[in-house]
């Protein structure tokens, strides 16, 4: 069954904007990560929080995680063109990970 | 570039080919998995090997048959593939620490198409 569900499905920002993408996931995890694909091509790791915590972050990404409502965002900050791309939450269960439909995010030059 | 290389990465094939897809990782992990991406669908796990061995097999059709020889190669034999079928495959792997998932490192993908 589908875990992560991300929303928006789609995004579009002037770059310099934040950009904030939403996660929610039905059962208990022991981590959560995020993960970005350019269109066509593989996916990229781009953080991991674990269940005991609340926020993490790496340069301009900020994740936080709310494990009572069971939903971690994502906040890109200070976006680029470069950044456009599909984003996607992933949740580590015993053998796998569980990955959401993902949100497009268009950064207009 | 990942350390998770994928061949080929176009593929072409009728619905009563034979082909293979390959997967070999640089990263001394022990953990490999396939996952199908299609248009508008989330990413479907498919298989997953832990040290050469299969531990999850996502009620995937026959026509798809993995095989792990060893920790660093992973590869999916297609055969009488369907149209539906045609979808981005995409090989990853990981190093669990005390048996839980932890980051994943993806290949580029197979892009299949079949005719």
């Amino acid at each position: 069954s589908q875990q992560g569900e991300e929303d928006p499905q789609a995004l579009s920002i002037q770059e310099g904007e934040n950009a904030t993408m939403n996660c929610s996931y039905k059962t208990s995890i022991n981590n959560l990560q995020w993960y970005r694909q350019n269109s066509g091509r593989g996916l990229v790791h781009l953080i991991l929080i674990r269940s005991n915590e609340r926020e993490k972050h790496s340069g301009r990404l900020r994740v936080t995680l709310d494990t009572s409502k069971k939903s971690s965002s994502l906040l890109i900050t200070a976006s680029r063109a470069a950044d456009t791309a599909s984003y996607f939450c992933a949740t580590a269960g015993r053998r796998a990970l569980t990955f959401g439909s993902g949100t497009r995010l268009q950064v207009q030059p | 570039e990942t350390g998770v290389t994928q061949t080929p990465r176009h593929l072409v094939m009728g619905m009563t080919n034979k082909k293979s897809l390959k997967c070999e990782q640089h990263l001394g992990h022990n953990a490999m998995y396939w996952y199908k991406q299609s248009a508008k669908k989330p990413l479907e796990l498919m298989f997953v090997y832990n040290f050469k061995e299969q531990t999850e097999n996502n009620s995937v059709p026959s026509r798809f048959s993995p095989e792990c020889p060893n920790s660093s190669h992973l590869f999916l034999h297609l055969h009488t593939l369907q149209p539906e079928d045609s979808a981005l495959y995409l090989c990853a792997s990981s190093h669990p620490v005390r048996g839980q998932v932890e980051t994943q490192y993806f290949g580029p993908g197979t892009r299949l198409l079949v005719l």
